[in-house]
C-alpha cells in the first residue's frame, strides 16, 4: 500500500482548471511542509514544478500551484494546455521513509 | 550549469548485473547527494537509495541486498550497480542531485535498462 495515494487519471478542457490530490498515509504527513510535485512526460527525466508544498522554481509558469490542508496536498492546474498533458506525481519523506512518490496521475487535455 | 548525463541504454540476461554511471557538471558531487529513482513500464517513480556526501549509502528496503550504489569523485561521477536482475527489473533509471530528501531539482536524462532472455 502506497504512503501517497494520487488518482490514476485525471481530466480537463483547455482553460479549465484541475486539482490533484495527494493524501498520506503516514501519521508524519500531515505535520511536513515539504510536499514537492514533478511533471513527466513519456520517456523525459522529471521536472519539478512545486516544492515546499506551494513555491515555485523559476521558470515554471503561475498556472501551477500548490496547497495542502491535513494530510492532502493539492496540485493545482489553471488555465489547462496541451503541453500541461502529462504525468504528475507528488513527492514527500518521512521521518522512517526519506523518499517516497505517489502512483502518479495521467492528466489528459480533452 | 548543472547537468547529469547517464550512461547508454542496456541490455541484459536474467541474473546479471548492471552498472549505470551518472556524471556530474556544474558543481561538485561531494556538496550534494545523488538518489537513484527508476520507473518500469507503465509504472510510477520508484525511490531506489541514495549516496551522501559523506560517500555513505542508505537503500530503499526492496532493494537492499541487491544494489550498490558508489562514487568517483575525482571524475564527478556516481554509479548505480543492480544484482541478480530479473525481467522485473526493465526499467528507465535516473539519477538525481537532492539533499537527504526531496524535492530533487536535477535528473539525468534516464538510463534504459532491458532484462530478456
Amino acid at each position: 500500500q502506497p504512503a501517497l495515494t494520487q488518482p490514476d487519471s485525471v481530466s480537463g478542457s483547455p482553460g479549465q482548471s484541475i486539482t490533484i490530490p495527494c493524501s498520506g498515509s503516514d501519521s508524519d504527513f500531515g505535520r511536513t511542509e515539504f510536499e514537492c510535485w514533478y511533471q513527466k512526460h513519456p520517456g523525459k527525466a522529471p521536472n519539478l514544478i512545486i516544492y515546499d508544498v506551494s513555491d515555485r522554481p523559476s521558470g515554471v509558469p503561475d498556472r501551477f500551484s500548490g496547497s495542502k490542508s491535513g494530510n492532502v496536498a493539492s496540485l493545482t492546474i489553471s488555465g489547462l494546455q496541451s503541453e500541461d498533458e502529462a504525468e504528475y506525481y507528488c513527492s514527500s519523506f518521512t521521518t522512517s521513509r526519506p523518499v517516497l512518490f505517489g502512483g502518479g496521475t495521467k492528466v489528459t487535455v480533452l | 550549469q548543472v547537468q547529469l548525463v547517464q550512461s547508454g541504454a542496456e541490455v541484459k540476461t536474467p541474473g546479471a548485473s548492471v552498472k549505470v554511471s551518472c556524471k556530474a557538471s556544474g558543481y561538485n558531487i561531494s556538496a550534494y547527494y545523488m538518489h537513484w529513482v527508476r520507473q518500469a513500464p507503465g509504472q510510477g517513480l520508484e525511490w531506489m537509495g541514495w549516496i551522501n556526501t559523506e560517500g555513505d549509502t542508505k537503500y530503499a528496503r526492496k532493494f537492499q541486498g541487491r544494489v550498490t550504489m558508489t562514487r568517483d569523485t575525482s571524475i564527478g561521477t556516481g554509479y548505480m550497480e543492480l544484482h541478480s536482475l530479473t525481467s522485473d527489473d526493465t526499467a528507465l533509471y535516473y539519477c538525481a542531485r537532492g539533499g537527504a530528501s526531496p524535492p530533487f531539482r536535477y535528473w539525468g536524462q534516464g538510463t534504459l535498462v532491458t532484462v530478456s532472455s
